[in-house]
């Protein structure tokens, strides 16, 4: 149990277009998401934290409207990196919390991520 | 400032040699969750560890959480090629569940 899947697991854009990517708990109902980057051979940063229903909080130094986050429902969150630089270039995971009832509460749960690469 | 410091941040060792990596803060922590991860892909949950001076263990590896919950440790022993990753420690506060990472380890086993 206890699966989050990410989509696509790579992807290639061109400078200036957006792209999205998908975050899904596929076994398990997830109040919260998290977003992280991380650059290579280093440790996750968080970007911010999606609830579902609301807005996301996103962390200090990550621009929110570059970096748009929408959680609809209990098993599904996307990261849409808007007009994305070579700069964003990085690998994206997401990890999924379960419900207050559940019974992994204390756990994240993280998805295979995303390499993103902006030409 | 690092609120979790990991270390060593690297480490290189043959295979049949013990090791420990440690994540100390001057943080209590409601948990501390240790996570492997191979390169392109996401973290995967080892051991998570709630009670102070608990310790786990999972085959060869010894996970161990300090009696005041600020620091743990994760021993391997007779270390194995299959051991090689990055491995990362977070601390969870229990007023939001955010994950404090440390900066990881990363663990090479040379056959």
């Amino acid at each position: 149990g206890a699966v989050v899947s990410q989509h696509p697991s790579r992807v290639i854009c061109k400078s200036g277009t957006s792209v999205k990517i998908e975050c899904r708990s596929l076994d398990f109902q997830a109040t919260t998401m998290f977003w992280y980057r991380q650059f290579p051979k280093q440790s996750l940063m968080l970007m911010a934290t999606s609830n579902e229903g609301s807005k996301a909080t996103y962390e200090q130094g990550v621009e929110k409207d570059k970096f748009l986050i929408n959680h609809a429902s209990l098993t599904l969150s996307t990261l849409t990196v808007t007009s994305a630089h070579p700069e964003d270039s990085s690998f994206y995971i997401c990890s999924a919390r379960d419900i207050p009832s559940g019974p992994s509460y204390n756990e994240q749960f993280f998805g295979p991520g995303t390499r993103l690469t902006v030409l | 400032t690092q609120l979790l410091e990991q270390s060593p941040q690297f480490l290189s060792i043959q295979e049949g040699e013990n090791l420990t990596v440690y994540c100390n803060s001057s943080s209590v922590f409601s948990s501390l969750q240790w996570y492997r991860q191979e390169p392109g892909e996401g973290p995967v949950l080892l051991v998570t560890v709630v009670t102070g001076g608990e310790v786990k263990k999972l085959k060869r590896l010894t996970f161990q959480f300090g009696d005041a919950r600020k620091d743990s440790s994760l021993h391997i022993t007779a270390a194995q090629p299959g051991d090689t990753g990055l491995y990362l420690c977070a601390g969870a506060w229990q007023s939001n569940y955010q994950l404090i990472w440390g900066a990881g380890t990363k663990l090479i086993i040379k056959p």
